[in-house]
């Protein structure tokens, strides 16, 4: 089956830039979206197509794929942006969501 | 504004059945392909079931098939997610997801159901 391995978890200072990375084998040929879940929170899409930020998401957070990795950037990072975080997409007929990274800022 | 709210869930038996429900408001409930995905405690998410439109097209996690079984009411705008033959490792938060459109990506979720299943 397809699996998606991302960092179990990454550090950034408050206004630094954070990457999280999702690995797949040939993920680049697949869309992939990101989701944000805060602490006994429903997921939140922030990022989907690879790179396109639904409304009402910050201009922070922007995303890339190529190859075998996708990335999602969020520059100057907040605090309010302390969460866990899951990149999504789709193979043979099933969703698969990655391994989720903690996001935490210092 | 759209809106997503599932009930249905509970403690449960190993081996017993539980079907849950997601009443969908806010959007044309009937243009959108709708998902449920579940997340065991201290886990991540896991996606369980696909149902299209018009429910002509289903899709399941290996893990259910056979077991769960996803379908939908356009005239009552509600979702539901029939789970038979149970096993403690189904226990989770149960989540409805409406699609976006494209990708299967996931734009609006619910809050949630709590299911466990346990002797």
């Amino acid at each position: 089956s397809y699996e998606l391995t991302q960092p179990p978890s990454v550090s950034v200072s408050p206004g630094q830039t954070a990457s999280i990375t999702c690995s797949g084998n040939k993920l680049g040929d697949k869309y992939t979206c990101w989701y944000q879940q805060k602490p006994g929170q429903s997921p939140v899409l922030v990022i989907y197509e690879d790179n396109k930020r639904p409304s009402g998401i910050p201009e922070r957070f922007s995303g890339s794929n190529s190859g075998n990795t996708a990335t999602l950037t969020i520059s100057g990072t907040q605090a309010m942006d302390e969460a866990d975080y899951y990149c999504q997409a789709w193979d043979s007929s099933t969703g698969v969501f990655g391994t989720g990274t903690k996001v935490t800022v210092l | 504004q759209v809106q997503l709210v599932e009930s249905g869930g509970g403690v449960v038996q190993p081996g017993r059945s539980l079907r849950l429900s997601c009443a969908a408001s806010g959007f044309t409930f009937s243009i959108y392909t709708m998902h449920w995905v579940r997340q065991a405690p201290g886990k991540g998410l896991e996606w369980v079931a696909l149902v299209s439109n018009h429910g002509s097209e289903k899709y399941y996690q290996d893990s259910v098939k056979g077991r769960f079984t996803i379908s939908r009411d356009n005239s009552e705008n509600t979702l539901y997610l029939q789970m038979n033959s149970l096993k403690p490792d189904d226990t989770a938060v149960y989540y409805c997801a409406k699609d976006y459109g494209s990708a299967y990506t996931m734009d609006v979720w619910g809050r949630g159901t709590t299911v466990t299943v346990s002797s």
